[in-house]
């Protein structure tokens, strides 16, 4: 079946600090790979996708590199601020779903 | 442009009670999900949609249903509330799932008590 297994949390980590979240994945077919940002109290948001093996997603200073050798799609950051402290969920889709992993919690400390 | 909007914000039910969440998108996307997020874990897939008329279940559909007479609602009914329902609710859509992302609401929490 599909699903999605991320690294468990919480992370914290001081500002300026590299991030790394592991996220793999299992899926039939050619799933897209997608991480979303949950902030306290809000719906989550997309961050990055890529949609084929090789391609690398990125926005607002977080990459991600969809592996399929590894299955794999590992997001980072070279230098966290405090701003960046939310959930990180990584999903996949296949057919007509999506598939979540259970979400990493990141608190960025000054 | 609202995206998708979902109502109400919170409620609190009794045990037993029923009511409809709801959503809506004007971004004209076909596709629409509801999931719940309980605490500190990921999102499970309640229904979904693949277009005005018809609906599918996901991961946990028991004690819910869904109807999507057009493409901007896509409402959730909860009937005969219990506990265990007690949760976020967030609804999405996309305009297509292969290799598009989904836009998701604010969100509805519910608690059952």
């Amino acid at each position: 079946g599909n699903s999605v297994t991320q690294m468990e949390g919480p992370v914290t980590l001081s500002e300026e600090a590299f991030l790394t979240i592991n996220c793999t994945y299992t899926a039939t077919g050619y799933p897209s790979l997608f991480w979303y940002v949950q902030y306290p109290g809000e719906g989550l948001q997309l961050l990055l996708k890529a949609t084929k093996a090789d391609d690398k997603g990125s926005n607002k200073g977080f990459e991600a590199t969809y592996r399929k050798e590894t299955t794999s799609f590992h997001l980072e950051k070279g230098s966290v601020q405090v701003s960046d402290s939310a959930v990180y969920f990584c999903a996949l889709n296949t057919g007509n779903q999506f598939y979540f992993g259970t979400g990493t919690s990141l608190t960025v400390i000054p | 442009n609202a995206g998708v909007t979902q109502t109400p914000k919170f409620r609190i039910l009794k045990i037993g009670q029923s009511m409809t969440l709801q959503c809506a998108q004007d971004m004209n996307h076909n596709y629409m999900y509801w999931y719940r997020q309980d605490p500190g874990m990921g999102l499970k897939l309640i229904y979904y949609s693949v277009g005005a008329g018809i609906t599918d279940k996901g991961e946990v559909p028991n004690g819910y249903n869904v109807s999507r007479s057009t493409t901007e609602d896509f409402p959730l009914r909860l009937e005969l509330a219990a506990p265990s329902q007690t949760s976020v609710y967030f609804c999405a859509s996309s305009y297509d799932p292969s290799g598009y992302e989904q836009y998701f609401g604010p969100g509805t929490r519910l608690t059952v008590t």
